[in-house]
């Protein structure tokens, strides 16, 4: 069956390096997903990345993939306060159409 | 703006009632999926149409339905609504077609519904 999960949060400074991890349990996902829920607000894609990847970086945003053990990690680099929000990470596999989150994970960031 | 429309976006309702949530997809968005959000569940897939059709269905209650219409928009139909009904209920509409590629999904707002 799919599972995912993701810490419930994480303090970081603002300035620094936050790292959001997620794990998965079905092996054949194909495509793992990053949405960010901003208060009062609907899921908002911030990048995805095909299971044949280890890495994929799009500005301050890094993911990390390491699919023998079914880790998935989102790195926000000079984190700001616009960065507080609940992160969502998501699977899909081909076998079925919807995505499974996991439970977010609520990212607050100090000044 | 997304481009998903739900409407409404608040409703407070009591147990016993029924309801009824809307949403527009994305121009050119053919599938439309629901979810629920509460705080003991997170984000819960319930059901996906695509064209008019259903195409998969997850933990959705006997007593909630729903259905996508020919001009593609949908409405999610809660019943017999109980207290742990209460939650945000989010649309959302993607172009994927079951081929392979990633199903990017873009969510509405949602509704928040509150049972009183």
């Amino acid at each position: 069956g799919e599972d995912v999960e993701q810490s419930l949060f994480l303090s970081v400074r603002e300035g620094d390096s936050s790292v959001i991890n997620c794990t998965y349990t079905d092996s054949s996902s194909t495509y793992l997903y990053w949405y960010k829920q901003e208060p009062g607000a609907g899921l908002q894609l911030l990048t995805y990345i095909f299971s044949n990847m280890d890495m994929k970086q799009d500005q301050r945003l890094t993911v990390l993939l390491n699919k023998k053990d079914k880790h998935l990690s989102l790195r926000i680099a000079d984190t700001q306060t616009g960065d507080s929000a609940i992160y969502f990470c998501a699977e899909h596999n081909n076998a079925g159409n919807m995505l499974t989150f996991g439970g977010g994970t609520r990212l607050m960031v100090k000044p | 703006d997304s481009g998903v429309t739900q409407t409404p976006k608040h409703l407070i309702t009591a147990t016993g009632q029924r309801v009824t949530l809307r949403c527009s997809p994305r121009s050119g968005d053919l599938s439309v999926y629901w979810y629920q959000q509460s705080l003991d569940q997170g984000l819960q897939f319930l059901i996906q149409y695509y064209n008019g059709e259903e195409r998969a269905k997850g933990n959705i209650l006997e007593r909630f339905s729903a259905q996508q219409f020919p001009d593609l928009h949908s409405e999610l139909n809660l019943s017999s609504l109980e207290l742990g009904d209460s939650a945000l209920y989010f649309c959302a509409s993607s172009v994927w077609q079951g081929e392979t590629g990633a199903n990017v999904l873009t969510f509405g707002a949602g509704s928040r519904l509150t049972v009183l």
